[in-house]
């Protein structure tokens, strides 16, 4: 069964480094989506792109954050200067067509 | 207030047992509704969705949706101990929107 799968499972780093968290949707997905849940809080969405370009984003989104499609099969966040209150779950997921959408395992990110 | 509102719990039941599981909107546009349930350190697996007013089954899992009350429910019959996990409600206006999800209710069945 296809899977949306993330790399790393666990990223550490310092305050004020850049991160990219990578993610492979499922392949013939159109929608891309990335979420974080800090631990112990609710999903939060962050951002939703489609045909090439942010469709939707929240207000947690700001000019530290940015994503990306490379090539056909990644999709990245990237966080420019990361903060303490970054640390979270971030979530990747993907949808074909419909309500359904398919997440990733995870990646935790530790923000020291 | 919140878009979606879900009681955090945590809820523990014997095995065998029926739990209901429930979630409360805010906002009428929500037409699409879903149920994921959530392991310690994974992603959110899609259990159910539901299109509009009304109910769905898929083997033990019911789910039901009110939209003149704003409430959604997920019922899970002869919970089983595998069925431990976080559940949570999600929901969205239109396809390829954002989730909306809920806090997620703990759940354990007890052995």
């Amino acid at each position: 069964e296809p899977e949306v799968t993330q790399t790393p499972s666990h990223q550490v780093t310092q305050m004020g480094q850049e991160v990219i968290l990578r993610c492979v949707p499922i392949s013939n997905h159109l929608y891309f989506y990335w979420y974080r849940q800090i631990l112990g809080q609710k999903v939060e969405f962050l951002v939703s792109f489609y045909n090439n370009e942010i469709s939707e984003k929240s207000e947690i989104f700001d000019d530290q954050f940015s994503v990306e499609r490379p090539d056909g099969s990644n999709f990245t966040l990237k966080i420019r200067s990361t903060k303490l209150e970054d640390s979270a779950m971030y979530f990747c997921a993907s949808l074909w067509s419909g309500d359904t959408q398919y997440f990733g395992p995870g990646t935790r990110l530790t923000v020291l | 207030q919140k878009e979606v509102e879900q009681d955090p719990g945590p809820l523990s039941v014997p095995e065998g047992a029926i739990v209901s599981l429930n979630c409360t909107y805010s906002n009428s546009a929500f037409q699409y509704f879903m149920w994921y349930r959530q392991y310690s350190r994974k992603g959110p697996e899609l259990l159910m969705y539901t299109y509009s007013s009304g109910n769905k089954e898929d083997g033990r899992f019911t789910a039901q949706v009110d939209k003149s009350s704003k409430y959604i429910s997920l019922f899970i019959r002869d919970s089983q101990p595998s069925d431990s996990a976080t559940y949570l409600c999600a929901m969205i206006m239109n396809t390829g929107n954002q989730f909306y999800f809920g806090t997620g209710t703990s759940l354990t069945v007890i052995p």
